[in-house]
């Protein structure tokens, strides 16, 4: 059972660039997020998914794209990465619904755009 | 806009005392309340959470107490150990938000040997 796991780890882009981070969960959880985590900073939350096949806004959107095309996976797309996007991001998965708040993190994927 | 923030940004204690990490929240509206734990270099771990129909609720070592009243929560740690050195944050889940989850920008407890 790995939980909650995030690929790249690392990623240096160059202004304009792109790049897709992936998020996988192997516990059959209904509900998907990406935070960006900011020096000083707690968790924003840039999207999320209430379930396979739909995805909604977060606090931080702009600049951001994402796809849920199977439960187990939840897509964070930067078309043209910005020195502003350099963050450490995290993906989060938790069954859902306001009777259970427990959310797993991912390890973070730290972006440096230059 | 709603917000989440913290009185103390570093807090320090010894070892083997007990420590309390405040919170102040400001959307009276919000119905759940987490406290996450981070240590360096990884996701947040969820640590406790409390509905707003409760003013407390323990763990293991650990009690997280809620007053509406003044819209502040806190986490209490006993015995604090070295391991429970990390960055802790809490957040709150504001009802007409749905599940997104606000987070405050965290408080960094260091332990003392």
């Amino acid at each position: 059972n790995a939980g909650v796991t995030q690929t790249p780890k690392f990623r240096v882009l160059k202004t304009g660039q792109s790049m897709t981070l992936l998020c996988a969960q192997d516990m059959n959880h209904e509900y998907m997020y990406w935070y960006r985590q900011d020096p000083g900073m707690g968790l924003r939350l840039i999207h999320y998914s209430v379930g396979e096949g739909t995805t909604a806004k977060g606090e931080v959107p702009d600049g951001y794209n994402v796809s849920r095309l199977k439960k187990q996976n939840f897509l964070l797309g930067l078309e043209s990465a910005a020195p502003s996007q350099t963050s450490v991001y995290f993906c989060a998965s938790s069954y859902g619904g306001r009777l259970n708040t427990e959310a797993f993190f991912g390890q973070g994927t730290r972006l440096t755009v230059v | 806009g709603e917000s989440v923030g913290l009185h103390l940004p570093t807090l320090s204690v010894q070892e083997g005392d007990n420590s309390i990490i405040n919170c102040a929240y400001s959307n009276s509206a919000s119905d759940y309340f987490i406290w996450y734990k981070q240590e360096s270099g990884k996701g947040p771990q969820f640590i406790i959470d409390i509905r707003s129909n409760m003013d407390k609720r323990q763990g293991q070592r650990v009690t997280v107490l809620l007053n509406k009243t003044v819209k502040h929560l806190s986490l209490q740690i006993a015995a604090t150990q070295p391991g429970d050195s990390a960055v802790y944050f809490c957040a709150e889940i504001p009802m007409e938000y749905g599940n997104k989850l606000v987070f405050g920008a965290g408080t960094i407890l260091r332990v003392k040997s």
